[in-house]
Protein backbone atom coordinates (compact mmCIF):
# COMPACT_ATOMS: atom_id res chain seq x y z
CA UNK A 1 0.00 0.00 0.00
CA UNK A 2 1.03 3.62 -0.14
CA UNK A 3 3.76 5.00 2.80
CA UNK A 4 5.41 7.66 3.58
CA UNK A 5 8.73 7.11 5.31
CA UNK A 6 10.08 10.08 7.29
CA UNK A 7 13.67 10.74 8.58
CA UNK A 8 14.81 11.04 11.68
CA UNK A 9 12.52 11.16 13.95
CA UNK A 10 14.45 13.28 16.46
CA UNK A 11 16.63 15.61 14.94
CA UNK A 12 19.31 18.18 18.06
CA UNK A 13 21.03 20.89 16.16
CA UNK A 14 22.94 23.33 17.43
CA UNK A 15 20.74 27.23 17.20
CA UNK A 16 22.02 28.63 13.84
CA UNK A 17 23.05 25.82 12.01
CA UNK A 18 20.86 23.82 9.61
CA UNK A 19 18.25 20.99 9.87
CA UNK A 20 17.38 18.54 7.14
CA UNK A 21 13.95 15.82 7.23
CA UNK A 22 13.95 13.58 4.49
CA UNK A 23 10.30 12.28 2.76
CA UNK A 24 10.46 8.80 0.90
CA UNK A 25 7.11 7.66 -0.59
CA UNK A 26 6.00 4.82 -2.23
CA UNK A 27 3.65 5.86 -5.75
CA UNK A 28 5.43 7.64 -8.16
CA UNK A 29 1.94 8.93 -9.02
CA UNK A 30 1.89 11.59 -6.18
CA UNK A 31 1.88 15.01 -7.34
CA UNK A 32 1.69 17.03 -3.87
CA UNK A 33 4.13 17.49 -0.91
CA UNK A 34 3.50 19.49 2.03
CA UNK A 35 5.16 19.79 5.26
CA UNK A 36 3.79 20.60 8.57
CA UNK A 37 4.86 22.02 11.91
CA UNK A 38 3.26 21.31 15.18
CA UNK A 39 4.63 22.93 18.09
CA UNK A 40 3.76 21.52 21.83
CA UNK A 41 0.50 21.40 22.66
CA UNK A 42 -1.11 23.16 19.46
CA UNK A 43 -2.29 22.30 16.03
CA UNK A 44 -0.55 21.43 13.06
CA UNK A 45 -0.14 24.21 10.10
CA UNK A 46 1.56 24.23 7.21
CA UNK A 47 4.87 25.72 6.05
CA UNK A 48 5.81 24.86 2.98
CA UNK A 49 4.50 22.71 0.11
CA UNK A 50 5.61 21.31 -3.20
CA UNK A 51 3.41 20.39 -6.33
CA UNK A 52 5.37 17.67 -8.52
CA UNK A 53 6.14 20.18 -11.83
CA UNK A 54 8.59 21.94 -9.61
CA UNK A 55 12.12 20.57 -7.96
CA UNK A 56 12.27 23.36 -5.38
CA UNK A 57 10.84 26.03 -3.44
CA UNK A 58 11.95 28.44 -1.21
CA UNK A 59 10.18 30.35 1.14
CA UNK A 60 12.91 32.60 3.94
CA UNK A 61 14.51 30.38 6.09
CA UNK A 62 12.55 26.96 4.77
CA UNK A 63 13.08 25.13 1.48
CA UNK A 64 11.60 21.83 0.04
CA UNK A 65 13.76 19.67 -2.54
CA UNK A 66 11.62 17.05 -4.70
CA UNK A 67 13.44 13.97 -6.27
CA UNK A 68 10.82 12.47 -8.31
CA UNK A 69 13.34 10.06 -9.54
CA UNK A 70 14.45 8.87 -6.45
CA UNK A 71 10.68 9.86 -4.90
CA UNK A 72 11.99 11.95 -1.92
CA UNK A 73 11.11 15.23 -0.57
CA UNK A 74 13.53 17.25 2.06
CA UNK A 75 12.44 20.04 4.26
CA UNK A 76 15.47 22.56 4.75
CA UNK A 77 15.79 24.79 7.59
CA UNK A 78 18.50 27.14 7.91
CA UNK A 79 19.92 29.21 10.71
CA UNK A 80 18.03 27.64 12.85
CA UNK A 81 16.13 29.66 15.73
CA UNK A 82 14.25 28.34 19.12
CA UNK A 83 10.94 29.39 18.04
CA UNK A 84 11.66 26.36 15.07
CA UNK A 85 11.85 23.59 17.86
CA UNK A 86 8.52 21.48 17.02
CA UNK A 87 7.14 18.12 15.32
CA UNK A 88 7.17 18.53 11.85
CA UNK A 89 5.18 16.14 9.41
CA UNK A 90 5.56 15.54 5.81
CA UNK A 91 3.07 13.96 4.01
CA UNK A 92 2.30 13.39 0.13
CA UNK A 93 -1.09 13.03 -1.80
CA UNK A 94 -1.48 9.45 -3.79
CA UNK A 95 -3.59 9.24 -6.77
CA UNK A 96 -4.80 5.40 -5.75
CA UNK A 97 -5.96 6.62 -2.39
CA UNK A 98 -8.83 9.36 -3.75
CA UNK A 99 -5.96 11.99 -3.68
CA UNK A 100 -5.71 11.44 0.10
CA UNK A 101 -2.54 12.83 2.09
CA UNK A 102 -0.44 9.93 3.09
CA UNK A 103 1.15 11.47 6.29
CA UNK A 104 5.13 10.38 7.87
CA UNK A 105 5.54 9.83 11.35
CA UNK A 106 7.35 13.02 11.80
CA UNK A 107 10.30 14.51 13.50
CA UNK A 108 10.61 15.97 16.17
CA UNK A 109 13.48 19.05 16.12
CA UNK A 110 15.13 20.41 19.17
CA UNK A 111 17.09 23.75 18.71
CA UNK A 112 19.76 23.67 21.21
CA UNK A 113 20.74 27.15 22.50
CA UNK B 1 -13.04 35.14 12.94
CA UNK B 2 -12.63 32.82 10.51
CA UNK B 3 -11.59 29.49 11.47
CA UNK B 4 -12.02 25.69 13.09
CA UNK B 5 -13.18 24.62 15.94
CA UNK B 6 -13.19 21.65 18.06
CA UNK B 7 -14.42 20.52 21.32
CA UNK B 8 -14.20 19.94 24.00
CA UNK B 9 -10.30 20.10 24.49
CA UNK B 10 -9.99 16.86 26.97
CA UNK B 11 -12.64 14.56 27.15
CA UNK B 12 -13.28 11.40 29.70
CA UNK B 13 -15.27 8.58 28.51
CA UNK B 14 -15.65 5.25 30.64
CA UNK B 15 -15.66 1.94 28.90
CA UNK B 16 -18.52 1.13 26.88
CA UNK B 17 -19.74 4.49 26.27
CA UNK B 18 -20.33 5.99 23.05
CA UNK B 19 -18.53 10.03 22.80
CA UNK B 20 -18.99 12.45 20.28
CA UNK B 21 -16.40 14.56 19.32
CA UNK B 22 -17.35 18.04 17.76
CA UNK B 23 -15.87 19.74 15.14
CA UNK B 24 -17.26 23.54 12.99
CA UNK B 25 -15.82 25.51 10.58
CA UNK B 26 -16.38 28.82 9.43
CA UNK B 27 -14.26 29.03 6.34
CA UNK B 28 -16.63 27.78 3.73
CA UNK B 29 -14.31 25.01 2.63
CA UNK B 30 -16.14 21.51 1.44
CA UNK B 31 -13.77 18.89 2.28
CA UNK B 32 -13.17 17.91 6.22
CA UNK B 33 -11.51 14.97 7.63
CA UNK B 34 -10.81 13.61 11.08
CA UNK B 35 -7.67 12.06 12.04
CA UNK B 36 -6.49 9.96 15.01
CA UNK B 37 -2.59 10.89 16.16
CA UNK B 38 -0.45 8.92 18.56
CA UNK B 39 2.65 9.38 20.26
CA UNK B 40 5.51 8.97 17.78
CA UNK B 41 2.97 8.38 14.51
CA UNK B 42 1.99 10.30 11.97
CA UNK B 43 -1.95 11.99 11.27
CA UNK B 44 -3.89 8.83 10.57
CA UNK B 45 -7.33 9.44 8.52
CA UNK B 46 -10.64 7.87 10.52
CA UNK B 47 -13.19 9.81 8.05
CA UNK B 48 -13.34 12.18 5.36
CA UNK B 49 -16.40 14.16 3.87
CA UNK B 50 -15.74 15.98 0.49
CA UNK B 51 -19.36 17.71 0.47
CA UNK B 52 -21.91 17.70 2.33
CA UNK B 53 -24.14 14.44 3.29
CA UNK B 54 -21.36 12.52 2.10
CA UNK B 55 -18.70 10.82 3.74
CA UNK B 56 -16.00 7.83 3.23
CA UNK B 57 -13.61 5.97 5.50
CA UNK B 58 -10.49 6.33 5.46
CA UNK B 59 -7.53 3.87 6.74
CA UNK B 60 -9.00 3.58 10.57
CA UNK B 61 -12.45 3.76 10.53
CA UNK B 62 -13.55 0.67 12.84
CA UNK B 63 -15.76 1.26 16.06
CA UNK B 64 -15.87 5.35 14.66
CA UNK B 65 -18.97 6.97 12.67
CA UNK B 66 -19.05 10.67 11.49
CA UNK B 67 -22.00 12.86 10.05
CA UNK B 68 -21.99 15.60 7.61
CA UNK B 69 -25.77 17.24 7.73
CA UNK B 70 -24.54 20.71 7.54
CA UNK B 71 -21.55 22.00 5.46
CA UNK B 72 -19.94 23.68 9.08
CA UNK B 73 -20.28 20.54 11.01
CA UNK B 74 -18.45 17.20 11.37
CA UNK B 75 -18.62 15.55 14.08
CA UNK B 76 -16.99 12.42 15.22
CA UNK B 77 -18.77 9.61 17.27
CA UNK B 78 -16.20 7.19 19.27
CA UNK B 79 -18.27 4.57 19.82
CA UNK B 80 -17.80 1.38 22.21
CA UNK B 81 -16.89 -1.10 19.53
CA UNK B 82 -13.12 1.17 19.36
CA UNK B 83 -11.29 -0.75 21.24
CA UNK B 84 -7.91 1.28 21.87
CA UNK B 85 -9.75 4.90 21.80
CA UNK B 86 -7.31 6.80 23.61
CA UNK B 87 -5.77 9.56 21.91
CA UNK B 88 -5.67 12.78 20.47
CA UNK B 89 -7.67 13.64 17.83
CA UNK B 90 -7.66 16.23 15.14
CA UNK B 91 -10.38 17.56 12.76
CA UNK B 92 -9.09 19.52 9.49
CA UNK B 93 -10.83 21.28 6.52
CA UNK B 94 -9.74 22.33 3.05
CA UNK B 95 -11.43 24.11 0.11
CA UNK B 96 -12.05 20.96 -1.95
CA UNK B 97 -10.57 17.96 -2.25
CA UNK B 98 -8.69 17.05 -5.28
CA UNK B 99 -7.24 20.02 -5.82
CA UNK B 100 -4.48 19.33 -3.08
CA UNK B 101 -4.91 22.32 -1.65
CA UNK B 102 -3.78 23.27 2.24
CA UNK B 103 -5.68 21.74 5.29
CA UNK B 104 -6.50 23.89 8.62
CA UNK B 105 -6.60 22.27 11.44
CA UNK B 106 -8.79 22.64 14.83
CA UNK B 107 -6.73 22.59 18.30
CA UNK B 108 -7.72 18.94 18.51
CA UNK B 109 -9.77 17.01 21.28
CA UNK B 110 -7.48 14.53 24.05
CA UNK B 111 -9.82 11.80 24.69
CA UNK B 112 -9.10 9.47 27.24
CA UNK B 113 -10.92 6.36 28.30
CA UNK B 114 -11.29 5.72 32.34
Amino acid sequence: GENVEQHPSTLSVQEGDSAVIKCTYSDSASNYFPWYKQELGKRPQLIIDIRSNVGEKKDQRIAVTLNKTAKHFSLHITETQPEDSAVYFCAASFMDSNYQLIWGAGTKLIIKP
Amino acid sequence: DGGITQSPKYLFRKEGQNVTLSCEQNLNHDAMYWYRQDPGQGLRLIYYSQIVNDFQKGDIAEGYSVSREKKESFPLTVTSAQKNPTAFYLCASSIGWVTNTEAFFGQGTRLTVV
